[in-house]
C-alpha cells in the first residue's frame, strides 16, 4: 500500500523557520518525482514545489521562491521542505504528493496520484 | 502562469442527477488536465488525468472531456459518496495551477 506521512508542522512566529518531512512507503520512492501542495484553512489547493526523482530539477511557485527549499533523500525514502522567512499567509495544511506521468517529444507531463494526510503549519505571533 | 477557472463554485444536486463541472484555462494546455476530489478533512484524490483518462479504481460514472482551454468533469448519476469538492489542475507547465474548486452539495 502506498503511504506518505508528513510531519514537522506546528506553530511558528512570523519570520521563523520550519522543516517539513514526508516519509514514503509501499512504492519505489526513487522512481517518482514529488511535490508539496498546500491548502490554507477553508481555501483551495496551491501547488508550491516539485523535485524530480533524482533531486534535480526543482521548481517553485512564485509565492515561496527564495524562501522555501525542497529536497529529498532517496536512501531514506524521504522528502523535505525547508521553510524560512515564514509569513502569516503561509499558514496552511501542507501535503506531500507523488507524481506519476510520462514524457513525450513535447515534454514531460505528471499528475499527483498519491497524497499524504498533511501537516499543519500555523504562522502567528 | 496559467490561470484555471472553475464553474460553478457551488452546485446543488440530488442523488441520481447528472452533473457537469467546467474548468477553463487562460491559455491552451492541450489535454494536460487533472481532476481531484476532496472530502472534508481528507487529502485530495486523483480522479482523472490527461483530461479524460480515468484513474484506476475510480467509478465509471466519472468522466472527463475537453482540450485546449475548456474542460468538463461529468458525473453521470450522483451517488451519496460523490458529495465533495472537486478541483481541476493543469499539468501542462509549471507552476501546476489549480482551479478554485467546486463544492457539490446535496439539494
Amino acid at each position: 500500500e502506498v503511504q506518505l506521512v508528513e510531519s514537522g508542522g506546528g506553530l511558528v512566529q512570523p519570520g521563523g523557520s520550519l522543516r517539513l518531512s514526508c516519509v514514503a512507503s509501499g512504492f519505489t520512492f526513487s522512481s517518482h518525482s514529488m511535490n508539496w501542495v498546500r491548502q490554507a484553512p477553508g481555501k483551495g489547493l496551491e501547488w508550491i514545489s516539485y523535485v524530480s526523482h533524482t533531486g534535480s530539477p526543482l521548481y517553485y511557485a512564485d509565492s515561496v521562491k527564495g524562501r522555501f527549499t525542497i529536497s529529498r533523500d532517496n536512501a531514506k525514502n524521504s522528502l523535505f521542505l525547508q521553510m524560512n522567512s515564514l509569513r502569516a499567509e503561509d499558514t496552511a495544511l501542507y501535503y506531500c504528493a507523488r507524481d506519476s506521468g510520462y514524457c513525450t517529444d513535447t515534454g514531460c507531463y505528471r499528475w499527483h496520484d498519491a497524497w499524504g494526510q498533511g501537516t499543519l503549519v500555523t504562522v502567528s505571533s | 502562469d496559467i490561470q484555471m477557472t472553475q464553474s460553478p463554485s457551488t452546485l446543488s444536486a440530488s442523488v441520481g442527477d447528472r452533473v457537469t463541472i467546467t474548468c477553463r484555462a487562460s491559455q491552451s494546455i492541450s489535454s494536460w488536465l487533472a481532476w481531484y476530489q476532496q472530502k472534508p478533512g481528507k487529502a485530495p484524490k486523483l480522479l482523472i488525468h490527461d483530461a479524460s483518462t480515468l484513474e484506476s479504481g475510480v467509478p465509471s460514472r466519472f468522466s472527463g472531456s475537453g482540450s485546449g482551454t475548456e474542460f468538463t468533469l461529468t458525473i453521470s448519476s450522483l451517488q451519496p459518496d460523490d458529495f465533495a469538492t472537486y478541483f481541476c489542475q493543469q499539468h501542462n507547465s509549471y507552476p501546476y495551477t489549480f482551479g478554485q474548486g467546486t463544492k457539490l452539495e446535496i439539494k
